[in-house]
């Protein structure tokens, strides 16, 4: 049973500074990474992808990947009030042994709360 | 929300009626992916295609049914409908695997 787990939150940040969020899966085979945003009542957003060990920065953003210790993680620096909302964190192992593929692996997600 | 529709956006259905969630993209991707979203609760994979007459079971897929005859388009079928479906439910598409996933705008089903 693959796994993702994340800290429910809610994570309070002050507006400006980093809001650093976590997230740790079960399934060593996991190929491909990623962090969605979602706000109440609407539909997952991307907003950063990562695929192998090390850091990856987009914007404010910055992703972290662990794998050896099975874990991802999300740095948001100068947060915003607009960066509110909660954050997924999905694992998708890729193709399947017996051919195919195979959807993403969701954690529950961890609701930030940026405060000005 | 990347070239994903889906209709309706609300409904509600009565214990054990039948219904069709419509899913169509325009972006010609292969893969499309069927999700539900419990409150509080991270989204379950229910069933997914990798192309056209080609689909397959995912985590939650008891109660559910697809089918893609073409690469727009994925419906999914809930037949004698439960309260336990009540939910809402995305659609999802993505070029190739293992690679991002781009969501519709979700619909929002009440089983009473």
């Amino acid at each position: 049973q693959k796994e993702v787990e994340q800290n429910s939150g809610p994570l309070s940040v002050p507006e400006g500074a980093i809001a650093s969020l976590n997230c740790t899966y079960s399934d060593r085979v996991s190929q491909s990474f990623f962090w969605y945003r979602q706000y109440s009542g609407k539909s997952p957003e991307l907003i950063m992808s990562i695929y192998s060990n090390g850091d990856k920065e987009d914007g404010r953003f910055t992703a972290q990947l662990n794998k050896a210790s099975q874990y991802v993680s999300l740095l948001i620096r100068d947060s915003q009030p607009s960066d509110s909302a909660t954050y997924l964190c999905a694992v998708n192992v890729g193709i399947k042994s017996g051919g195919g593929a195979d959807g993403l692996t969701f954690g529950k997600g961890t609701h930030l709360i940026i405060q000005p | 929300n990347a070239g994903v529709t889906q209709t309706p956006k609300f409904r509600i259905l009565k214990i054990g009626q039948s219904m069709t969630l419509q899913c169509t993209q325009d972006m010609n991707h292969n893969y499309m992916y069927w999700y539900r979203q419990d409150p509080g609760m991270g989204l379950k994979l229910i069933y997914y295609s990798v192309g056209a007459g080609i689909t397959d079971k995912g985590e939650v897929p008891n109660g559910y049914n697809v089918s893609r005859s073409t690469t727009e388009d994925f419906p999914l079928r809930l037949e004698l409908a439960a309260p336990s479906q009540t939910s809402v439910y995305f659609c999802a598409i993505s070029r190739e695997v293992p690679s991002e996933q781009y969501f519709g705008p979700g619909t929002r089903l009440t089983v009473t």
